[in-house]
């Protein structure tokens, strides 16, 4: 059964931390990794990934996907308190819908 | 350029009772997905919409059920409500078969 697993579950920094957030997967037909942050309802696209050992980076926010390993992280450098929400990694395989993990929970203190 | 509408924001029903749930897509996308989110977890695919037919569908049971009109806009219905169908449930829509899903703001549904 395909699945994707997050980590940590949650996390609590200061700002200007750096945060790692972890995704693994195992999927058959794997098609794309997606993440997204949800703060209070709607998911808001991040990332979507492909193709492995490509960095994709936006602002202070970047994620990279290996393949081999089937892993993918997230990567938030000097953070600040509107970084704080639930980070949400998801699969494609080669049928439509998108499968997430539970997320990961950032909260950064001032 | 108009995001993913959902309505309504909050809803509250009793158990037994039906529930629908509408959805409009981002500009220019024709497929829709549902989604449920329960607390703490992450969400769920329920079914997805595309030319107004149900393409694929998630491990949901019959009182889970949708229709796509002509303009993409969609539907969510679900009859027979139990205290478990609590959660927040999320409309996406993307452009045919892309892999980009966009959400919208979501229902808070409460089954009391």
């Amino acid at each position: 059964e395909d699945k994707v697993v997050q980590s940590p579950l949650s996390l609590v920094v200061h700002e200007g931390d750096t945060v790692t957030l972890n995704c693994s997967y195992e999927v058959t037909n794997f098609r794309s990794l997606l993440w997204y942050k949800q703060e209070k309802k709607a998911p808001t696209f991040l990332f979507m990934l492909t193709s492995s050992g490509i960095e994709k980076k936006s602002g202070r926010l970047s994620s990279i996907l290996d393949k081999k390993e089937l892993f993918s992280i997230l990567n938030i450098t000097a953070t600040q308190t509107g970084d704080s929400a639930v980070y949400l990694c998801a699969f494609r395989s080669n049928d439509y819908k998108l499968s997430f993990g539970a997320g990961t929970t950032v909260t950064v203190r001032a | 350029d108009a995001g993913v509408t959902q309505s309504p924001t909050h809803l509250i029903k009793t158990r037994g009772q039906q529930v629908t749930l509408r959805c409009s897509p981002k500009s220019g996308h024709d497929t829709v997905s549902w989604y449920q989110q329960a607390l703490g977890q992450g969400p769920q695919f329920i079914f997805q919409y595309y030319e107004e037919e149900e393409r694929q569908r998630g491990n949901f049971p019959d009182r889970f059920s949708g229709h796509q009109f002509p303009n993409y806009s969609s539907e969510l219905n679900v009859n027979a409500l139990l205290l478990g169908d609590s959660a927040l449930y999320l409309c996406a829509s993307t452009l045919g078969s892309t892999d980009t899903q966009y959400f919208g703001p979501g229902t808070r549904l409460t089954v009391l």
